[in-house]
Formats: C-alpha cells, structure tokens, sequence
C-alpha cells in the first residue's frame, strides 16, 4: 500500500528565499504525480503534475521534480513571495481506479 | 480554464436534515470526486464516478450517497445529517486517463447543527 509522507509539516521562512517541499512514498508503480496549493477554507489548485516517464515539470517560480527510485519527489519555489504562503500537498494516482492517494501536506508561511 | 463549480460556499444544517452538496464540471471529464477535508485526517474520499449512472464507494461512505444523473454534475446527498458530518467537501474531476490532472471545486464548509 502507498505510503506518501510530506515533512516539514510547517516551515516559516523570510520573503525571498528559494525552498524545497519534499514529498517521500514507498511505492513507485505510480501513474502521476500531482502537487496542489490549498488557501485557508479554499478548494485546491493545481500546480504542477508530473507523468511516471518524466523527471521534472516547471511553471513559473515553481518546479516539481520526481525520482521514483529514491521514492521522492520535491516542489521548488524560487523567490518566495508571501502570496505563496498555503499548504502544499503532494498525491499520487496508483491505478486505474483513478484514485488519489494523498500527503497530509506542508504548512507554507512566507514571511514579509 | 477548466472550472469545478460547487453550489454553496458555506452551508449550516440541522441534525436530521437531508443535504444535498451539488458540483458541476464544464471540461466533458468522465471522472468526478467527492472528498472530505477534516484538520489531522488529510483528505479522504467519500465517492466517485466514472461515468454517467455509474459510482464507486471510495474510503468513507458511510452516511452518504451519490448521483450523477448528467456527465457535467455530480452530486452528494446526506440523507440524515448528523453533527460528524461536519467538514470542508471537496469536489474534483478528471479525464479518464492515467495522465490526467484533476481539478478542484472550491470547496463547501458544512456545519451541521
């Protein structure tokens, strides 16, 4: 079973710095690899999906990367801004059942 | 755009009461979602359809039922609404396809009372 697990659960740092969110899981038979932002008591946006045969994905300040050996994947935020302060969750699709499997996410804040 | 509309923003319900959570996609996507959000639990998946008529029961049905009656909307009923229904609601949709991104609705915070 899937395992997906999203450390640091929270991370404050000053505007401007870049930052990595990780995203571990322990089962590579993946299909996709999405990330997601979620704004306080809002739906989710979608980031960035990476397919199984890609290594990385870019837009904009962002980039999603995906190793699949190593089972880990990381998101990228160049010059932090504090518009980006929201969590962040990473989720996998498995099968073709179409189900996600989720991360618990990570807490942004961008600090001014 | 793809867009993922769900009927209500905020919705307060009395315990007992039937509920009725509506969402609807104009991306012709064959897959659509239900989920619920609760703080320490992450998201969690209520019910899904990949087609018209057609449902699957994901991790937590219990208490709740489906119809998809139209490809474009998919909706949520509670057909007694009890105070641990309480919770954001997510609804999602995707192409039934393995390289599909799947795209959110807003979200609807219930409060049952």
């Amino acid at each position: 079973k899937q395992e997906v697990t999203q450390i640091p659960a929270a991370l404050s740092v000053p505007e401007g710095e870049n930052l990595v969110l990780n995203c571990s899981f322990t089962d590579s038979a993946i299909y996709n690899l999405q990330w997601f932002r979620q704004d306080p008591g809002k739906g989710l946006t979608s980031l960035l999906l990476i397919q199984s045969s890609q290594r990385e994905q870019t837009s904009g300040r962002l980039n999603a990367s995906l190793d699949k050996s190593s089972g880990r994947s990381t998101l990228y935020i160049a010059a932090s801004q504090p518009g980006d302060s929201a969590t962040y969750l990473c989720a996998f699709l498995m099968d073709s059942n179409y189900q996600l499997i989720w991360g618990a996410g990570t807490k942004l804040i961008i600090k001014p | 755009d793809v867009k993922v509309t769900q009927s209500s923003r905020y919705l307060v319900k009395r315990t007992g009461e039937k509920v009725f959570l509506e969402c609807v996609q104009d991306m012709d996507h064959e897959n659509m979602f239900w989920y619920r959000q609760d703080p320490g639990l992450g998201l969690r998946l209520i019910y899904f359809s990949y087609d018209v008529k057609m449902k699957e029961k994901g991790d937590i049905p219990e208490g709740y039922s489906v119809s998809r009656e139209k490809k474009e909307r998919f909706s949520l009923i509670l057909e007694s609404a009890s105070t641990n229904q309480t919770s954001m609601y997510l609804c999602a949709s995707s192409f039934r396809t393995v390289n599909s991104e799947a795209f959110f609705g807003q979200g609807t915070r219930l409060t049952v009372v």
